[in-house]
Protein backbone atom coordinates (compact mmCIF):
# COMPACT_ATOMS: atom_id res chain seq x y z
CA UNK A 1 0.00 0.00 0.00
CA UNK A 2 1.51 3.54 -0.80
CA UNK A 3 2.23 5.25 2.45
CA UNK A 4 2.82 9.19 2.10
CA UNK A 5 4.31 10.99 4.69
CA UNK A 6 4.43 14.42 5.47
CA UNK A 7 7.13 16.73 7.40
CA UNK A 8 6.24 18.54 9.86
CA UNK A 9 3.09 18.14 10.76
CA UNK A 10 2.57 22.23 12.46
CA UNK A 11 4.60 25.00 11.51
CA UNK A 12 4.52 28.17 12.87
CA UNK A 13 5.96 30.64 10.66
CA UNK A 14 7.33 34.04 11.13
CA UNK A 15 6.29 36.45 8.67
CA UNK A 16 9.31 37.15 6.08
CA UNK A 17 11.29 34.46 6.32
CA UNK A 18 11.58 31.26 4.36
CA UNK A 19 10.45 27.72 4.87
CA UNK A 20 9.81 23.85 3.28
CA UNK A 21 7.58 21.06 3.65
CA UNK A 22 8.48 17.94 2.92
CA UNK A 23 6.67 14.91 0.84
CA UNK A 24 8.57 11.65 1.18
CA UNK A 25 6.02 8.83 -0.56
CA UNK A 26 6.41 4.72 -0.46
CA UNK A 27 6.75 3.53 -4.41
CA UNK A 28 7.16 4.67 -7.27
CA UNK A 29 5.09 7.06 -8.88
CA UNK A 30 5.78 10.35 -11.18
CA UNK A 31 2.40 12.11 -10.37
CA UNK A 32 2.26 14.18 -7.37
CA UNK A 33 0.07 16.81 -5.94
CA UNK A 34 -0.39 19.47 -4.31
CA UNK A 35 -3.12 20.62 -2.29
CA UNK A 36 -4.61 24.09 0.08
CA UNK A 37 -7.07 23.25 2.98
CA UNK A 38 -8.64 26.19 4.41
CA UNK A 39 -10.53 25.22 8.01
CA UNK A 40 -14.32 24.30 6.77
CA UNK A 41 -13.16 24.18 3.48
CA UNK A 42 -12.09 21.92 0.56
CA UNK A 43 -9.11 21.39 -1.47
CA UNK A 44 -7.61 23.98 -3.52
CA UNK A 45 -5.11 22.57 -6.54
CA UNK A 46 -1.90 24.55 -6.12
CA UNK A 47 0.35 22.35 -8.10
CA UNK A 48 0.65 18.97 -9.98
CA UNK A 49 4.03 17.90 -11.20
CA UNK A 50 4.42 14.82 -13.39
CA UNK A 51 7.79 14.03 -13.68
CA UNK A 52 11.13 13.95 -12.25
CA UNK A 53 12.49 17.10 -11.67
CA UNK A 54 9.48 19.32 -12.43
CA UNK A 55 9.65 22.38 -10.67
CA UNK A 56 6.90 24.76 -10.26
CA UNK A 57 6.19 28.33 -8.73
CA UNK A 58 3.40 30.49 -8.20
CA UNK A 59 3.58 33.48 -6.42
CA UNK A 60 5.26 32.80 -2.61
CA UNK A 61 5.22 28.98 -3.29
CA UNK A 62 7.49 26.48 -5.35
CA UNK A 63 7.51 22.81 -5.72
CA UNK A 64 9.41 20.30 -6.61
CA UNK A 65 9.24 16.56 -7.59
CA UNK A 66 12.27 14.28 -6.80
CA UNK A 67 11.28 10.91 -8.17
CA UNK A 68 13.91 8.54 -7.69
CA UNK A 69 14.26 10.09 -3.81
CA UNK A 70 10.80 9.81 -3.70
CA UNK A 71 10.45 13.15 -2.14
CA UNK A 72 8.04 16.44 -2.89
CA UNK A 73 8.96 19.77 -1.21
CA UNK A 74 7.22 22.51 -0.94
CA UNK A 75 9.20 25.82 -0.50
CA UNK A 76 7.59 28.75 1.41
CA UNK A 77 9.36 32.38 0.16
CA UNK A 78 9.11 35.33 2.71
CA UNK A 79 5.56 33.88 4.24
CA UNK A 80 2.94 36.36 4.81
CA UNK A 81 -0.13 35.63 6.77
CA UNK A 82 -2.47 34.63 4.33
CA UNK A 83 -0.58 31.63 4.09
CA UNK A 84 -1.81 30.15 7.12
CA UNK A 85 -3.40 26.87 6.00
CA UNK A 86 -2.95 23.51 5.47
CA UNK A 87 -1.08 21.99 3.44
CA UNK A 88 -1.78 18.43 1.20
CA UNK A 89 0.41 16.40 -1.33
CA UNK A 90 -1.10 13.72 -2.65
CA UNK A 91 0.31 10.83 -4.68
CA UNK A 92 -1.19 9.21 -7.87
CA UNK A 93 0.39 5.79 -8.22
CA UNK A 94 -1.02 5.22 -11.37
CA UNK A 95 -2.25 1.65 -10.85
CA UNK A 96 -5.58 1.83 -8.82
CA UNK A 97 -6.78 4.87 -9.93
CA UNK A 98 -7.01 6.88 -6.54
CA UNK A 99 -5.21 9.41 -4.67
CA UNK A 100 -3.35 8.87 -1.03
CA UNK A 101 -2.63 12.05 0.90
CA UNK A 102 -0.73 12.69 3.31
CA UNK A 103 -1.65 13.54 6.86
CA UNK A 104 -1.23 17.62 6.24
CA UNK A 105 1.00 19.98 7.10
CA UNK A 106 -1.18 23.19 9.82
CA UNK A 107 0.82 26.49 8.99
CA UNK A 108 0.03 29.38 10.95
CA UNK A 109 2.13 32.30 9.90
CA UNK A 110 2.70 35.28 12.90
CA UNK A 111 3.95 38.54 13.04
CA UNK B 1 -17.76 26.52 -16.77
CA UNK B 2 -19.31 25.40 -13.82
CA UNK B 3 -17.16 23.48 -11.22
CA UNK B 4 -17.79 20.59 -9.01
CA UNK B 5 -20.93 20.96 -6.71
CA UNK B 6 -22.06 18.66 -3.74
CA UNK B 7 -25.88 18.55 -1.67
CA UNK B 8 -26.03 18.58 1.16
CA UNK B 9 -23.74 20.68 2.64
CA UNK B 10 -24.49 20.20 6.34
CA UNK B 11 -26.07 16.49 7.19
CA UNK B 12 -26.61 14.98 11.04
CA UNK B 13 -27.93 11.44 11.19
CA UNK B 14 -28.34 9.13 14.21
CA UNK B 15 -26.36 5.88 14.84
CA UNK B 16 -27.94 2.89 12.11
CA UNK B 17 -29.56 5.58 9.77
CA UNK B 18 -29.12 5.55 5.85
CA UNK B 19 -27.71 8.67 4.34
CA UNK B 20 -27.13 10.05 0.51
CA UNK B 21 -25.08 12.67 -0.74
CA UNK B 22 -24.84 13.70 -4.27
CA UNK B 23 -22.33 15.08 -6.38
CA UNK B 24 -22.18 16.92 -9.36
CA UNK B 25 -18.77 16.75 -11.66
CA UNK B 26 -17.57 19.68 -13.69
CA UNK B 27 -18.63 19.77 -17.18
CA UNK B 28 -16.59 17.40 -19.37
CA UNK B 29 -15.50 15.17 -16.84
CA UNK B 30 -16.59 11.99 -16.47
CA UNK B 31 -14.83 10.44 -13.89
CA UNK B 32 -15.67 10.85 -9.96
CA UNK B 33 -14.17 9.95 -7.11
CA UNK B 34 -15.27 9.79 -2.94
CA UNK B 35 -13.32 10.96 -0.45
CA UNK B 36 -13.50 10.59 3.37
CA UNK B 37 -12.16 13.29 5.81
CA UNK B 38 -12.10 12.68 9.36
CA UNK B 39 -11.23 16.24 11.43
CA UNK B 40 -7.44 16.52 11.85
CA UNK B 41 -6.58 14.01 8.95
CA UNK B 42 -5.83 13.82 5.39
CA UNK B 43 -8.84 12.75 2.40
CA UNK B 44 -9.27 8.65 2.57
CA UNK B 45 -10.43 7.20 -0.33
CA UNK B 46 -13.15 5.45 -0.84
CA UNK B 47 -14.06 4.38 -4.47
CA UNK B 48 -14.19 6.36 -8.15
CA UNK B 49 -16.99 5.78 -10.74
CA UNK B 50 -15.57 6.03 -14.56
CA UNK B 51 -18.30 6.38 -16.92
CA UNK B 52 -20.99 4.60 -14.57
CA UNK B 53 -18.92 1.92 -13.28
CA UNK B 54 -17.02 1.59 -9.72
CA UNK B 55 -13.78 1.66 -11.44
CA UNK B 56 -11.35 1.20 -7.99
CA UNK B 57 -12.30 1.10 -4.26
CA UNK B 58 -10.49 2.01 -0.68
CA UNK B 59 -10.66 -0.03 2.41
CA UNK B 60 -14.31 1.00 3.49
CA UNK B 61 -16.82 -1.55 4.17
CA UNK B 62 -19.64 -2.15 1.97
CA UNK B 63 -21.92 -0.53 3.74
CA UNK B 64 -20.70 2.20 1.40
CA UNK B 65 -21.76 1.86 -1.94
CA UNK B 66 -22.23 4.39 -4.83
CA UNK B 67 -23.82 5.43 -7.94
CA UNK B 68 -22.90 7.55 -11.23
CA UNK B 69 -25.23 8.39 -13.39
CA UNK B 70 -25.58 8.71 -17.32
CA UNK B 71 -24.69 12.59 -16.80
CA UNK B 72 -21.88 11.49 -14.84
CA UNK B 73 -23.31 13.06 -11.61
CA UNK B 74 -22.86 10.80 -8.78
CA UNK B 75 -23.83 9.73 -5.10
CA UNK B 76 -22.37 7.98 -2.06
CA UNK B 77 -24.95 6.25 -0.08
CA UNK B 78 -24.02 4.82 3.48
CA UNK B 79 -26.08 2.74 5.54
CA UNK B 80 -26.11 1.68 9.33
CA UNK B 81 -24.55 4.60 9.97
CA UNK B 82 -21.74 4.63 12.70
CA UNK B 83 -20.33 7.08 14.88
CA UNK B 84 -16.78 7.14 13.03
CA UNK B 85 -18.73 8.31 9.60
CA UNK B 86 -18.39 11.61 11.05
CA UNK B 87 -16.25 13.46 9.04
CA UNK B 88 -16.50 15.45 5.43
CA UNK B 89 -17.32 14.21 2.60
CA UNK B 90 -15.06 15.17 -0.76
CA UNK B 91 -16.28 14.32 -4.05
CA UNK B 92 -13.78 15.34 -6.48
CA UNK B 93 -14.23 15.31 -10.27
CA UNK B 94 -11.38 14.61 -13.75
CA UNK B 95 -11.59 14.88 -17.37
CA UNK B 96 -11.53 11.92 -19.71
CA UNK B 97 -7.73 11.38 -19.29
CA UNK B 98 -7.42 11.23 -15.94
CA UNK B 99 -4.80 7.90 -16.62
CA UNK B 100 -2.27 10.59 -17.94
CA UNK B 101 -2.16 12.57 -14.82
CA UNK B 102 -4.63 14.96 -14.93
CA UNK B 103 -5.92 16.79 -11.76
CA UNK B 104 -8.98 16.06 -9.52
CA UNK B 105 -10.79 18.80 -9.03
CA UNK B 106 -12.73 19.09 -5.37
CA UNK B 107 -16.36 19.94 -4.70
CA UNK B 108 -16.86 22.26 -1.54
CA UNK B 109 -17.86 18.65 0.62
CA UNK B 110 -20.72 17.44 2.81
CA UNK B 111 -20.25 17.73 6.51
CA UNK B 112 -22.11 14.74 7.96
CA UNK B 113 -22.26 14.60 11.96
CA UNK B 114 -23.92 11.13 13.57
CA UNK B 115 -24.78 11.22 16.81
Amino acid sequence: ELKVEQNPLFLSMQEGKNYTIYCNYSTTSDRLYWYRQDPGKSLESLFVLLSNGAVKQEGRLMASLDTKARLSTLHITAAVHDLSATYFCAVDSGNDYKLSFGAGTTVTVRA
Amino acid sequence: ETGVTQSPTHLIKTRGQQVTLRCSSQSGHNTVSWYQQALGQGPQFIFQYYREEENGRGNFPPRFSGLQFPNYSSELNVNALELDDSALYLCASSPEAWREGYEQFFGPGTRLTVL
